[in-house]
């Protein structure tokens, strides 16, 4: 079975503090998927970045940077220099490499992130 | 390009009785899975169709079941309403194939009095 622990359940950081989301997976699969969403008061879920398990490149989008680390089983999401709109709940996802995608995504319980002005 | 939409917005139904969920899938997705999100959790997966079929679920009751149009939009309808069933319901669409990027509608949020 598959699994994502995001152990942090809330941090609270001074806007323009630099702020890591731990995200940690157990699966059997050889392919798998890593997803990061945004989830705002709204309730929408936003789409952050997909990540291949074939691919352990980090990659940067402006503020935001993700380390995907195969060896510990780990996608860790980073917020640099941290705004009052970054707030929300995060969320890491994984997807199976089986079955055509038919086993729909694995969260974890998610991380509420709160930038203080 | 129009995103998922998700219908009603908010729902109150009692003990017993049955409700229906819609969803419109984004322009150019045939795939629709649906989740369940309680307070304070991570969404946790119900089912996917694709080709107006089930073709996965997650570990949910018969009483959850689910269509698929032609037009790939998609309905969840939930039998017996229990209290736990109180919860976020969100729909995401994608392409067919293991991997692929969901997106997500805002949800309807459930309450079961």
């Amino acid at each position: 079975a598959q699994k994502v622990t995001q152990a942090q359940t809330e941090i609270s950081v001074v806007e323009k503090e630099d702020v890591t989301l731990d995200c940690v997976y157990e699966t059997r699969d050889t392919t798998y998927y890593l997803f990061w969403y945004k989830q705002p008061p709204s309730g929408e879920l936003v789409f952050l970045i997909r990540r291949n398990s074939f691919d352990e490149q980090n990659e940067i989008s402006g503020r935001y940077s993700w380390n995907f680390q195969k060896s510990t089983s780990s996608f860790n999401f980073t917020i640099t220099a941290s705004q009052v709109v970054d707030s929300a709940v995060y969320f890491c996802a994984l997807s199976g490499g089986t079955g055509g995608g038919a086993d729909g995504l694995t969260f974890g319980k998610g991380t509420h992130l709160i930038i203080q002005p | 390009e129009t995103g998922v939409t998700q219908s009603p917005t908010h729902l109150i139904k009692t003990r017993g009785q049955q409700v229906t969920l819609r969803c419109s899938s984004q322009s150019g997705h045939n795939t629709v899975s649906w989740y369940q999100q309680a307070l304070g959790q991570g969404p946790q997966f119900i089912f996917q169709y694709y080709r107006e079929e089930e073709n996965g679920r997650g570990n949910f009751p018969p009483r959850f079941s689910g269509l698929q149009f032609p037009n790939y939009s998609s309905e969840l309808n939930v039998n017996a309403l229990e209290l736990d069933d109180s919860a976020l319901y969100l729909c995401a669409s994608s392409l067919v194939g293991h991997g692929e990027t969901q997106y997500f509608g805002p949800g309807t949020r459930l309450l079961v009095l």
